[in-house]
């Protein structure tokens, strides 16, 4: 079974631009969950998807957005980039089971300049 | 407000040594707590759920116990190839988000 699928592994973008990053889950999920990863804070939610609906949101500015799609691939959004925005991006599936784990992709490196 | 600590923030051991990390939590209605490894350049990898207080999960060389306050990740005899970061996560009630502590990271010496 493929497991989560993260696209781009690497961006560098400059400051004030707009990017967008691409996830897709293990087949069969249909909750999709962004997460922010920086050495000093640690894994940060940022939002949950499941069927195409926002579920849940973290404390992260509007800048900040997603969206799922009927096949559950996702995307993320961060537009007029800040150079605190350079962080591991991390996604991560699940299935609709009770308290089932996320299973996470290998992450998008985000570097603002 | 929920929180999950974790402790040392760096470990190192040599072969052979056992050793014990901890993580603890407060969090209204644990509906379960989850360790991971992470391998740099990665994303972190599932190990181990627990749901309840008294619960223990084994695998190969990493034994996890949960108490009403604190999870343990046990490592016995570690290897090597064990050296990673190794990351704990409460799961908040109501929803699919989950809380997670900053992680040891954990190098074994040859």
């Amino acid at each position: 079974k493929a497991g989560v699928t993260q696209t781009p592994r690497y961006l560098i973008k400059t400051r004030g631009q707009q990017v967008t990053l691409s996830c897709s889950p293990i087949s069969g999920h249909r909750s999709v969950s962004w997460y922010q990863q920086t050495p000093g804070q640690g894994l940060q939610f940022l939002f949950e998807y499941f069927s195409e609906t926002q579920r849940n949101k973290g404390n992260f500015p509007g800048r900040f957005s997603g969206r799922q799609f009927s096949n559950s691939r996702s995307e993320m959004n961060v537009s007029t980039l800040e150079l605190g925005d350079s962080a591991l991006y991390l996604c991560a599936s699940s299935s609709s089971s009770e308290n089932s784990p996320l299973h996470f992709g290998n992450g998008t490196r985000l570097t603002v300049t | 407000e929920d929180q999950v600590t974790q402790s040392p923030e760096a470990l190192r051991l040599q072969e052979g040594e056992s050793s014990s990390l901890n993580c603890s939590y407060t969090v209204s209605g644990l509906r379960g707590l989850f360790w991971y490894r992470q391998d740099p350049g990665k994303g972190p990898e599932f190990l181990f759920t627990l749901y309840s207080a008294g619960e223990e999960k084994e695998k190969e060389r990493l034994k996890a116990t949960l108490t009403k306050k604190e999870s343990f990740l046990h490592i016995t005899a570690p290897k090597p190839e064990d050296s990673a970061t190794y990351l704990c996560a409460v799961q908040a009630p109501g929803g699919n988000q989950f809380y997670f502590g900053t992680g040891t990271s954990l190098t074994v010496i040859p």
